[in-house]
């Protein structure tokens, strides 16, 4: 079974500052990967995902994330946060063509100070 | 708003006693997966359906079930409540349940058991 660990579990920062969020998976086959974000009180959105073909991929709101199959890594990054970027992020793992099952780290609580 | 529902908001109940948590997916979506949002657990999946048929299962106790209806709503059904089954839980939706599909989450129910 594949397991994610996201090895912060709180990460304070200073508005307009750099961010990395990081993400490891335990997989020996090929995965699916996703960042969600959830703001207080709401469920969670998809931020980006990795499915497959360029290793780098983007979100709409100026994060990305680089899949290294390698360090079976998946780190999340924002150049430049905003404060309104406070919240909690999740990065989930699935198997391609396996089980329906999706596995979640525990999260990582982003806390944009201005 | 990602176009999941979730009724009600937050629910208030003793020990003992049986709860009923109700979903509405993504029009469109077929399927529907259940979590459960605690401090100490993180985002843990209970259990997803497709089509109205169980397609696959997490940690999801003996005292809880779920289902799906014809019109696609989902049910999740606590009994026996413990002081632990305190959480959020969230429902969520997808095209068709595949691995590689995102999911589109309600804002939550909140159950307090006292």
């Amino acid at each position: 079974a594949q397991s994610v660990t996201q090895l912060d579990s709180q990460v304070p920062v200073f508005e307009e500052a750099p961010v990395e969020l990081r993400c490891n998976y335990s997989s020996s086959v090929s995965v699916y990967l996703f960042w969600y974000v959830q703001y207080p009180n709401q469920g969670l959105q998809l931020l980006l995902k990795y499915l497959s073909g360029s290793t780098l991929v983007e979100s709409i709101n100026g994060f990305e994330a680089e899949f290294n199959k390698s360090q079976t890594s998946f780190h999340l990054r924002k150049p430049s946060v905003h404060i309104s970027d406070t919240a909690e992020y999740f990065c989930a793992v699935t198997v391609s063509g396996g089980s329906y099952i999706p596995t979640f780290g525990r999260g990582t609580s982003l806390i944009v100070h201005p | 708003d990602s176009g999941v529902t979730q009724t009600p908001k937050h629910l208030i109940t003793a020990t003992g006693q049986r709860v009923t948590l109700r979903c509405s997916p993504r029009s469109g979506d077929l399927s529907v997966y259940w979590y459960q949002q605690s401090l100490d657990q993180g985002l843990q999946f209970l259990i997803q359906y497709y089509n109205g048929e169980e397609r696959a299962k997490g940690n999801i106790l003996e005292r809880f079930s779920a289902q799906q209806f014809p019109d696609l709503h989902s049910e999740l059904n606590l009994s026996s409540l413990e002081l632990g089954d305190s959480a959020l839980y969230f429902c969520a939706s997808s095209v068709d349940g595949t691995t590689d599909n995102e999911q589109f989450f309600g804002p939550g129910t909140r159950l307090t058991v006292l």
